[in-house]
């Protein structure tokens, strides 16, 4: 079956844009997590999202913000872009929502660069 | 709050074991998680433990020790392609939490 899907795989913006990324999950999988991955900080969590409703959120500012269609398909929006939004955004999809007993595959992420 | 202990960096030789530690604090407690990454790709699953113990699979063992908010990754017949990062993750109150990851390089 076909795995996470991210698109676009790279992008490059400039300060003050906003941007759209978007993840398909595995088909059957109802939840979907997004992060943030950076050389310092690791995988950081970003928002969850499971039958169209969020279910968690980290601690990003509002320019982050997120949502999910009812075929599961999300989104992640960025706006007013900053030099340190610069990141491999990482989505990963999985069967249920936290806490679970089954792992959460990942796409090959969005890897943005805002100049 | 949510804390999550990897080395940084480790460095090995092939067909030797190396152990790849990881401790947490954390606010809830479901289950931890080994994800082995490479350079450019996507983080793919390696194990899971929810009682404390040893799970083997294979080349690879995780053990957990949920008194302690200790866990290991152990690593047997070191290859290669066992060069990446290895990613501690617990899942505490509805999410996934990881640590920074430990990048292993394995030399010949």
């Amino acid at each position: 079956k076909a795995g996470v899907t991210q698109t676009p795989r790279y992008l490059i913006k400039t300060r003050g844009q906003q941007v759209t990324l978007s993840c398909s999950p595995i088909s059957g999988h109802r939840s979907v997590s997004w992060y943030q991955q950076t050389p310092g900080q690791g995988l950081q969590f970003l928002f969850e999202y499971f039958s169209e409703t969020q279910r968690n959120k980290g601690n990003f500012p509002g320019r982050f913000s997120g949502r999910q269609f009812s075929n599961s398909r999300s989104e992640m929006n960025v706006s007013t872009l900053e030099l340190g939004d610069s990141a491999l955004y990482l989505c990963a999809s999985s069967l249920e929502s936290p806490p679970r007993n089954t792992e959460a595959f990942f796409g090959q992420g969005t890897r943005l660069t805002v100049v | 709050g949510q804390n999550i202990d990897q080395p940084t960096e480790m460095t090995a030789t092939e067909g030797a074991i190396v152990q790849i530690n990881c401790t947490y604090q954390t606010s809830g407690f479901n289950g931890l998680f080994w994800y082995q990454q490479h350079a450019g790709e996507a983080p793919t699953f390696l194990s899971y433990n929810v009682l404390d113990g040893l799970e083997e699979k294979g080349r690879f063992s995780s053990f957990l020790s949920r008194s302690k908010g200790y866990s290991y990754l152990l690593l047997k017949e070191l290859q290669m392609k066992d060069s990446a990062s290895y990613l501690c993750a617990v899942e505490g109150f509805q999410k996934l939490v990881f640590g920074t990851g430990t990048r292993l390089l394995v030399s010949p």
